[in-house]
């Protein structure tokens, strides 16, 4: 069992440019999440994805959208990256909610 | 909406017991969950208290107490590998999943 992976690991953009945060889970999760840390604080959600089919927005859904694939994979896209995206970005999952398993991160810096 | 407070540094000895408390404000509280995150590192889980009272796991346990909207994470013999990152979260009904909301996190440093 891989649990949770994401893709890249790390990215630079410029400002302006897209691109698509990649995460998948092997552990048959019904819900993903995705969050973003900013140094000294905790994570805080973007988008939410309560099962396959379904997304809901988070406490910082601004300027990012989300695709539920399949019950395995949930990406995170941003349309025109701005320097406030510079972020650790985590996605999870979780088959209760309780317990939230978490990817390696991906780490954005735009410039 | 929800808030929640923890402290921000904690420093401790090798051997010794921490507390870190978090205390909460939210709607339709459901539980308190721990998360230890090390430097660089991705959140991993420690613990749920859905009820009041102690839960024990090994060398760490987490007490909530859902009339005071309060709850401690304790770490027992300590160890240098505890130092990290400690954050509370809320599991609250506002929304349609079962949604978290931490807290800023608290940096627990053990000393030799």
């Amino acid at each position: 069992n891989a649990g949770v992976t994401q893709t890249p690991k790390f990215q630079v953009l410029k400002t302006g440019q897209s691109m698509t945060l990649q995460c998948a889970q092997d552990m048959n999760h019904n819900s993903m999440y995705w969050y973003r840390q900013d140094p000294g604080m905790g994570l805080r959600l973007i988008y939410y994805s309560a099962s396959e089919g379904t997304t809901d927005k988070g406490e910082v859904p601004n300027g990012y959208n989300v695709s539920r694939l399949n019950k395995r994979e949930f990406s995170l896209r941003l349309e025109s990256a701005a320097p406030s995206q510079t972020s650790v970005y985590f996605c999870a999952s979780s088959l209760q909610g309780d317990e939230q398993y978490f990817g390696p991160g991906t780490r954005l810096t735009v410039t | 909406g929800q808030s929640l407070e923890q402290p921000s540094e904690v420093t401790a000895v090798e051997g010794a017991i921490v507390q870190i408390n978090c205390t909460y404000q939210t709607s339709g509280f459901y539980g308190l969950s721990w998360y230890q995150q090390h430097d660089g590192g991705a959140p991993t889980f420690l613990s749920y208290n859905g009820l009041d009272g102690l839960e024990e796991t090994g060398r760490f346990s987490s007490f909530l107490s859902r009339s005071d909207s309060y709850g401690y994470l304790l770490l027992q013999e300590l160890q240098m590998k505890d130092s990290a990152s400690y954050f509370c979260a809320v599991r609250s009904s506002s929304g349609s999943a079962r949604q978290l909301t931490f807290g800023s996190g608290t940096q627990l440093t053990v000393l030799p």
